[in-house]
């Protein structure tokens, strides 16, 4: 089945700079990937997604890029803010596994002002 | 957009006993509705696919006896834990296709 891997686990940064969160996956079925924001004792909440048939996507400070014949996707946030502090999953999705989402690790980010 | 509903938002319950966890789409149908159980600082971990109609499927390692799951119509799937212990203590979350994955907003277990 499909595999996510998601790295780092905890990355803090200066207030203004990017942050950058990288995830792999194993399953070639994939074709659909969304990264989540969550906040403590919070649902997780859809921040961008991309597909497969795209290699880039932006969304005002948050872009999100693939690789699918390196099978990686990348999560990058501009000008950080400290609100953008949270746990942030990647996940795959792949097409033939009965609708699965299948979660990275997660990321655990703090802006510092 | 597609909402989910789940309830309670929290609950504290003593060891043996059992706690019910509902989850309904508020405005579509969803065949298919997922749980998921997210221990403190860790990811998402999926439990169970429950089909509208037919059987939960399970994830390896997750007891069906234990987590008994009930998709009796398109709106509603309900998770049973089952003579709950401490180490069930967590996160369960459920989430559902409206076009887009939604989820619930969490029910925080608390066995005692």
């Amino acid at each position: 089945g499909e595999n996510v891997e998601q790295h780092p686990s905890t990355l803090s940064v200066q207030e203004g700079d990017s942050a950058v969160i990288k995830c792999t996956y194993s399953d070639s079925a994939s074709n659909y990937f969304p990264w989540y924001k969550q906040e403590l004792g919070k649902r997780p909440q859809l921040i961008i997604d991309i597909r497969s048939n795209v290699g880039e996507k932006k969304d005002q400070r948050i872009a999100v890029t693939l690789n699918k014949t390196a099978k990686h996707f990348s999560l990058h946030i501009t000008e950080t803010q400290p609100e953008d502090s949270a746990v942030y999953f990647c996940a795959a999705f792949p097409y033939n596994q009965g609708g699965k989402l299948i979660f990275g690790q997660g990321t655990e980010l703090s802006v510092k002002p | 957009g597609a909402v989910v509903s789940q309830h309670p938002s929290w609950v504290i319950c003593k060891s043996g006993t059992s706690v019910k966890i509902e989850c309904r789409s508020l405005d579509f149908q969803a065949t298919t509705m997922f749980w998921y159980r997210q221990f403190p600082k860790q990811s998402l971990m999926l439990m169970a696919t429950s089909n509208e109609g037919s059987k939960a499927t399970y994830e390896q390692g997750v007891e069906k006896d234990k987590f008994l799951i009930n998709h009796a119509s398109l709106t509603l799937s309900t998770l049973t834990v089952t003579s709950a212990h401490p180490e069930d203590s967590s996160f369960y979350i459920c989430s559902a296709d409206g076009g887009g994955y939604t989820f619930g907003s969490g029910t925080r277990l608390t066995v005692v």
